[in-house]
């Protein structure tokens, strides 16, 4: 059973456009909710998260957006970037208990065109 | 800070050979993990510790040990290697205990034959 779906695969936009990362999870005890990005051959990267009590945070050209009524998050980048090209991981954690696992999506690979 | 060390890079083995990954962390991180990712799969955490002498299982933990004897280390054990363990390996810390910002390091790529 996945907990934390990326539909999407891959996305390919173009240098300048708003770049939209898309992510649904299932488990409503997730209260805390990372993204990563990954480029070939390295580890990830830790990138910008957000927790349940919020609906938007943002770090410069990142924000990320929270809908918990849908269980759904997103990560815009605008705008993007050649170098944003990666792949990008969805990750959620639940804070209560003795739970201290992050439970990650299967990544979404972004290519940005120039 | 050399941040996460992982040893070797690339490694391939026999199957039935065991062998162990190492971790190692240098920012006094209470919370380690252990994690596979193949293609189309994503992470899947194999184990993880919240501190020296504490460790549990992830999601996939079959095939694998780990111990924590010291903060830094972090080791991977594969007692009897499978072809269903090629796979590149992360391991990761974070502050504190609960696992929240992790910080991964580089990655082993083991090719089990």
């Amino acid at each position: 059973d996945q907990q934390v779906k990326q539909n999407s695969p891959s996305l390919s936009v173009q240098e300048g456009r708003i770049s939209i990362l898309n992510c649904d999870y299932t488990n409503s005890m997730f209260d805390y909710f990372l993204w990563y990005k990954k480029y070939p051959a390295e580890g990830p990267t830790f990138l910008i998260s957000i927790s349940s009590i919020k609906d938007k945070n943002e770090d410069g050209r990142f924000t990320v957006f929270l809908n918990k009524s849908a269980k759904h998050l997103s990560l815009h980048i605008v705008p993007s970037q050649p170098g944003d090209s990666a792949v990008y991981f969805c990750a959620a954690r639940t804070s209560g208990g003795s739970n201290y696992k992050l439970t990650f999506g299967k990544g979404t690979l972004l290519t940005v065109n120039p | 800070n050399a941040g996460v060390t992982q040893t070797p890079k690339f490694q391939v083995l026999k199957t039935g050979q065991s062998m162990t990954l190492q971790c190692a962390q240098d920012m006094n991180h209470e919370y380690m993990s252990w994690y596979r990712q193949d293609p189309g799969m994503g992470l899947r955490l194999i184990h993880y510790s919240v501190g020296a002498g504490i460790t549990d299982q992830g999601e996939v933990p079959n095939g694998y040990n780990v111990s924590r004897s010291t903060t830094e280390d972090f080791p991977l054990r594969l007692l009897s290697a499978a072809p269903s363990q090629t796979s590149v390996y992360f391991c990761a810390s974070s502050p504190g205990q609960r696992g929240g910002t992790q910080y991964f390091g580089p990655g082993t790529r083991l090719l089990v034959l």
